[in-house]
């Protein structure tokens, strides 16, 4: 099945550090998604990707869309002690019937910001 | 976020016991989702329904039972587990097609 390959695993940073991760896979998606989920909490959706190219911010974050639609992008810029979590990334692998959507996730990119 | 909501939030189980896992979603979606999220791996989808019906089973050993009474409400009922069954279960719905909505999850640990 369609796999997603998230990187880095973890990060630790210093508070106000810039982080970049990113997501890979071997078949093409038509749409990213990029959750955080905090300790304790299930995953919340931050940015959503519909067309190869697109880049979009929410706040201090940006997500890219890659061209080849195979790979997507997550920008933090200045970081803060609330970013810690854990951020996925995820894409519709096939529709369900009925309209929903199965998604699959990338294992996570775990980060740690030191104040 | 209340949106889901997810009872109980921790559970701890015998193998030989029978529990019951509880989701709610007042934002009045169609679609209700269960996850399996275990350590080191990628959330896992579970189930899958949409106005009530089944429209996913991934491969979901027996022991796991769901239900959805209606549209707002999903349940799984779990039967015999084994400890590899531990995990944080998550719910999630949306409207159809669109953006899922996570409860924050039951903790289960089989013992």
């Amino acid at each position: 099945g369609q796999q997603l390959n998230q990187s880095p695993q973890s990060m630790f940073i210093q508070e106000g550090e810039d982080v970049s991760m990113n997501c890979t896979s071997s078949s093409i998606f038509n749409t990213w998604l990029w959750y955080k989920q905090d300790p304790g909490e299930g995953p919340v959706l931050l940015i959503a990707l519909y067309k190869a190219g697109e880049l979009t911010s929410n706040g201090r974050l940006t997500a890219q869309f890659g061209i080849t639609r195979k790979d997507s992008f997550l920008n933090i810029s200045a970081s803060i002690p609330s970013d810690v979590g854990i951020y996925f990334c995820a894409g519709p692998s096939s529709p369900v019937e009925g309209g929903s959507e199965k998604l699959v996730f990338g294992k996570g990119t775990k980060l740690t910001v030191n104040p | 976020e209340t949106g889901v909501t997810q009872t109980p939030r921790h559970l701890v189980m015998g193998m030989t016991n029978k529990k019951s896992l509880k989701c709610e979603q007042h934002l009045g979606h169609n679609a209700m989702y269960w996850y399996k999220q275990s350590a080191k791996k990628p959330l896992e989808l579970m189930f899958v329904y949409n106005f009530k019906e089944q429209t996913e089973n991934n491969s979901v050993p027996s022991r796991f039972s769901p239900e959805c009474p209606n549209s707002s409400h999903l349940f799984l009922h779990l039967h015999t587990l084994q400890p590899e069954d531990s995990a944080l279960y998550l719910c999630a719905s949306s409207r159809t097609g669109g953006r899922q909505y996570f409860g924050p999850g039951t903790r289960l640990t089989v013992t």
